[in-house]
């Protein structure tokens, strides 16, 4: 496997439920990103992560979101009591940090959630 | 904070003939990177060409070239000799150099179709 990979590819869930997303990154990239995008616009930035830790949360993050990647691997997004506002593709990408250089990002296929 | 801008929604090409989709924005900062991805239907997001913001010289890759206005931010990705298999969602985005986060700031894309 050489590309970013994401389970499950589709999510169908009831307002109220909550959903865990995992992300499995190219190996030995340090970096990992967590977009969202809904329909007819381009992704947003929600968090990342470098090795373990959580970096940076964008204000799209509710306190319904958390995300982990334990042992700097994988990674899951959680989402509790959804709503139907939640409704996306949830995009994975991850990169390796060369300080002071380009970091490409390799995007995963997504995750489409759809909250009824 | 950064902004992408992509105000046409939707191209549409003749097979083998040329196109240029455009993209504005606005930042701040002095060094940076701008990208264009393409997202092609239900397929995962691949970037397309990169330019760095101090490079005077505007990227190519193969049929995919770029026009980089710096002062007026402008950047907008012209595709040669179009074939059936570039029909897909094209994203403009902006990336910060200096930093710790890598993250992407997307426009809302436009969709592009070549005509057989």
């Amino acid at each position: 496997d050489t590309g970013v990979s994401q389970n499950p590819r589709h999510k169908i869930t009831k307002r109220g439920q909550n959903v865990t997303f995992r992300c499995d990154p190219i190996s030995e990239h340090n970096r990992l990103y967590w977009y969202r995008q809904t329909l007819g616009q381009g992704p947003e930035f929600l968090t990342y992560f470098q090795n373990e830790a959580q970096l940076e949360k964008s204000r799209l993050l509710s306190d319904r979101f958390s995300a982990e990647r334990p042992k700097g691997s994988f990674s899951t997004l959680e989402i509790q009591r959804t709503e139907q506002g939640d409704s996306a593709m949830y995009l994975c990408a991850s990169s390796s940090f060369l300080k002071n250089s380009y970091n490409e990002q390799f995007f995963g296929p997504g995750t489409r959630l759809t909250v009824l | 904070a950064q902004t992408v801008t992509q105000s046409q929604p939707e191209m549409s090409v003749q097979e083998a003939e040329t196109v240029t989709l455009s993209c504005t924005y606005d930042t701040s900062e002095s060094n940076y990177y701008l990208f264009w991805y393409k997202q092609p239907p239900s397929r995962q997001m691949i970037l397309v060409i990169r330019q760095e913001a101090y490079k005077q010289q505007n990227a190519t890759e193969n049929r995919f070239s770029v026009n980089f206005q710096k002062a007026a931010k402008s950047f907008s990705l012209k595709i040669s000799d179009s074939q059936l298999g570039d029909t897909a969602m094209y994203f403009c985005a902006f990336m910060k150099s200096t930093g710790a986060n890598s993250k992407l700031t997307f426009g809302k894309g436009i969709t592009l179709s070549v005509r057989p």
